[in-house]
C-alpha cells in the first residue's frame, strides 16, 4: 500500500486481557518504529526493528510488551495482562532512510482497557 | 538526546506565515533538528530537518541559528489545514530513537 497500515484502528479489551496490534509498514523499509501516545503528549518511543532484529526496545514499559517481526515486514506489537494504563493511540512508523527523509508513521490503534 | 522548547500555543491567519521557534540550547556537535506535525487524529507527518545550514522543501523552511541553540519553522503561506501539533525534536546522528516534547498546537485562522 501506500502509507503504513495498522489495525484494528480501534480496540477495547478487559483488564487482563492480551491484545496484538498489527503494523503493516510500507513496502521496502527495512525500518520499523512503535511508540505510544497517551492524551495531550507526544509519542513516546517503545521499540525499534532493523530488519527482523530489535535493534533497541529500551522504550518497552515492562515485561508485559513484546513485539515481533519474523519476516522482516509486518510487526505484531503484544501486550499481556492489559492495564487501565496502557490505554493509548500505539503508533507504528516506517522508514527506508531515516536519515534524509524521517519517518512514516500510520495512524494508529487507540486501544482502551477497561 | 538534548531537550526542546516550544510554545505551548500559536494562532496565525490564514495567508500569513507562521513562524514556530524552538530552543535547543544543549544541542551537540552531532545532533540534527527535526520537525513533524500531527493533525487531529492522525500520526505525526514528517516536515524538514537540518544539522547546521538552512533547509527548504515544498512544505516549509527550517532556520537554525549560526550557535544551532534554537531554530524557527516557517510555513509560508499557512493554510487552515496547516493547523496542527508543530514537534521539534533533537535527535543524535546515528539514533534511530525520536525524543517527543508536548510541541506547539498551531491555529490557523480564516
Amino acid at each position: 500500500g501506500a502509507g503504513v497500515s495498522q489495525t484494528p484502528s480501534n480496540k477495547v479489551t478487559e483488564k487482563g486481557k492480551y491484545v496484538e496490534l498489527r503494523c503493516d509498514p510500507i513496502s521496502g523499509h527495512t525500518a520499523l518504529y512503535w511508540y505510544r501516545q497517551s492524551l495531550g503528549q507526544g509519542p513516546e518511543f517503545l521499540i525499534y526493528f532493523q530488519g527482523t532484529g530489535a535493534a533497541d526496545d529500551s522504550g518497552l514499559p515492562n515485561d508485559r510488551f513484546f513485539a515481533v517481526r519474523p519476516e522482516g515486514s509486518v510487526s505484531t506489537l503484544k501486550i499481556q495482562r492489559t492495564e487501565r494504563g496502557d490505554s493509548a493511540v500505539y503508533l507504528c512508523a516506517s522508514s527506508a532512510d531515516p536519515a534524509s527523509r524521517g519517518y512514516t508513521f500510520g495512524s494508529g490503534t487507540r486501544l482502551t482497557v477497561v | 538526546d538534548a531537550k526542546t522548547t516550544q510554545p505551548p500555543s500559536m494562532d496565525c491567519a490564514e495567508g500569513r506565515a507562521a513562524n514556530l521557534p524552538c530552543n535547543h540550547s544543549t544541542i551537540s556537535g552531532n545532533e540534527y533538528v527535526y520537525w513533524y506535525r500531527q493533525i487531529h487524529s492522525q500520526g505525526p507527518q514528517y516536515i524538514i530537518h537540518g544539522l547546521k545550514n538552512n533547509e527548504t522543501n515544498e512544505m516549509a523552511s527550517l532556520i537554525i541559528t549560526e550557535d544551532r541553540k534554537s531554530s524557527t519553522l516557517i510555513l509560508p503561506h499557512a493554510t487552515l489545514r496547516d493547523t496542527a501539533v508543530y514537534y521539534c525534536i533533537v535527535r543524535q546522528g546515528g539514533s534511530e530513537k525520536l525524543v517527543f516534547g508536548k510541541g506547539t498546537k498551531l491555529t490557523v485562522n480564516p
